[in-house]
């Protein structure tokens, strides 16, 4: 069964200080894996899009990279507003499996 | 442009009332989908379609029905609901196959069922 697991559930931070959330995927043919960020309340927001083991991409504080078997978010310098839950998933076929999230805390 | 919108923003139902939830995008997207969300839990898919006119089945479609009547609308509806239907919906939508698949979501409808 194709699933996507996402380490740590929450993780609390204080401004400045770096760290990673993983995003593990066991599917069949990966078609592309994607970072998305939501906050409370509203729909989750497209990040990154990663196709192939050794891919990376940068946006501001955040830097996707992605390997055969799992994706890391790493966060640098972080700040309060970088408090989000952060959602993985992997696209297989027309479909688009997510992962439960790792909610963000980063305290000022 | 206002991307993807959702009527309602909140709803409660009781026990097998039914209702409809209404997803409209504006970006002349091919592909739409509609999601649960529940704590603890990924975003699940309940239906999806891929064109004006064709609908398909995700992961949790019990007790959900979906039309695309028109490319820019996508509605899901609820016969019967029932308390296991209590969630977050949300509904988003993505150009066709190649392009690099991210999805655009709407700002969602909590809905209570009692």
């Amino acid at each position: 069964e194709d699933q996507v697991t996402q380490s740590p559930e929450a993780l609390r931070l204080q401004e400045g200080e770096s760290s990673s959330l993983n995003c593990s995927y066991t599917v069949s043919g990966l078609r592309g894996l994607f970072w998305y960020r939501q906050d409370p309340g509203k729909g989750p927001e497209f990040l990154f899009t990663l196709y192939s083991a050794g891919e990376e991409k940068e946006k501001e504080r955040l830097k996707a990279t992605l390997t055969k078997k799992e994706s890391f978010l790493h966060i640098t310098a972080p700040k309060p507003e970088d408090s989000a839950t952060y959602l993985c998933a992997v696209k297989e076929g027309f479909k688009t499996i997510f992962g439960a999230g790792t909610r963000l805390f980063v305290k000022a | 442009n206002a991307g993807v919108t959702q009527t309602p923003k909140f709803r409660v139902l009781k026990t097998g009332q039914s209702m409809t939830l209404l997803c409209a995008q504006d970006m002349n997207h091919e592909y739409m989908y509609w999601y649960r969300q529940d704590p603890g839990m990924g975003l699940r898919l309940i239906h999806y379609s891929v064109g004006e006119g064709t609908t398909a089945k995700g992961e949790v479609p019990d007790g959900y029905n979906v039309s695309r009547l028109k490319k820019q609308n996508f509605l899901l509806g609820l016969e019967s609901a029932a308390p296991s239907q209590t969630s977050v919906y949300f509904c988003a939508s993505s150009p066709p196959q190649g392009h690099s698949g991210e999805q655009y979501f709407g700002p969602g409808t909590r809905l209570t069922v009692t």
